[in-house]
């Protein structure tokens, strides 16, 4: 099966620095690439999605690219704020439409 | 607004005593599922729907099943909860089968004494 690793497990940047985290995947028939925000005691929000017909795509603050050929994909948030601390997981699309997540990384933004 | 909504927020079990989580959605959504995150780790599949369509994960013990008696209401049935599956439960959904997306609830942080 799919086999996800993401890096890194947290990361701490000062408020209006960017932050960047990447996930690795091992099918390359793999197609579809969320990222989700999990925010304390709530359940994950899809925040951007990316399709392998795609190398990158953009809403706002945060930016999603993607790399075929080397399998991975990365998250890009920048001008980061207090709000954007949070757990953040990756997911791949496997068979049918299974998701098989990363193991997460915690965000923390100091102001 | 549409929503998925899971009740009740918080669960509190005894060992071996049966416990019924419920997952209810306005989405109109032909998909849901059910996933088990234990602290600090991913979401992990249990079980999904493709409307009435069952589909159980290979290593979903025995131990969880789910009922899905329309389209906006899902249950997920511990029959005899053990210390190991204390952990948060996730439901969401998906438009239909060719859709990605999944949406997730605010999920059921069970506890078990």
């Amino acid at each position: 099966g799919e086999n996800v690793e993401q890096h890194p497990s947290t990361l701490s940047v000062q408020e209006g620095d960017s932050a960047v985290i990447k996930c690795t995947y091992s099918d390359s028939a793999s197609n579809y690439f969320p990222w989700y925000k999990q925010e304390l005691g709530k359940g994950p929000q899809l925040i951007i999605d990316i399709r392998s017909n795609v190398g990158e795509k953009k809403d706002q603050r945060i930016a999603v690219t993607l790399n075929k050929t080397a399998k991975h994909f990365s998250l890009h948030i920048t001008e980061t704020q207090p709000e954007d601390s949070a757990v953040y997981f990756c997911a791949v699309k496997e068979y049918g439409n299974k998701l098989v997540f990363g193991a997460g990384t915690i965000l923390r933004v100091k102001s | 607004d549409a929503m998925v909504i899971q009740n009740p927020r918080y669960q509190v079990t005894q060992f071996g005593k049966p416990v019924t989580l419920s997952c209810s959605q306005t989405l109109n959504h032909n998909v849901m599922y059910w996933y088990q995150q234990k602290s600090s780790q991913a979401p992990k599949l249990l079980f999904h729907y493709y409307d009435k369509d069952f589909n159980n994960e290979a290593d979903t013990p025995d131990n969880f099943q789910s009922r899905r008696p329309n389209t906006s209401f899902c249950f997920l049935d511990i029959r005899s909860p053990g210390l190991g599956d204390a952990a948060m439960y996730l439901c969401a959904t998906g438009r239909d089968r060719g859709s990605y997306e999944q949406y997730f609830g605010p999920g059921t942080r069970l506890t078990v004494t």
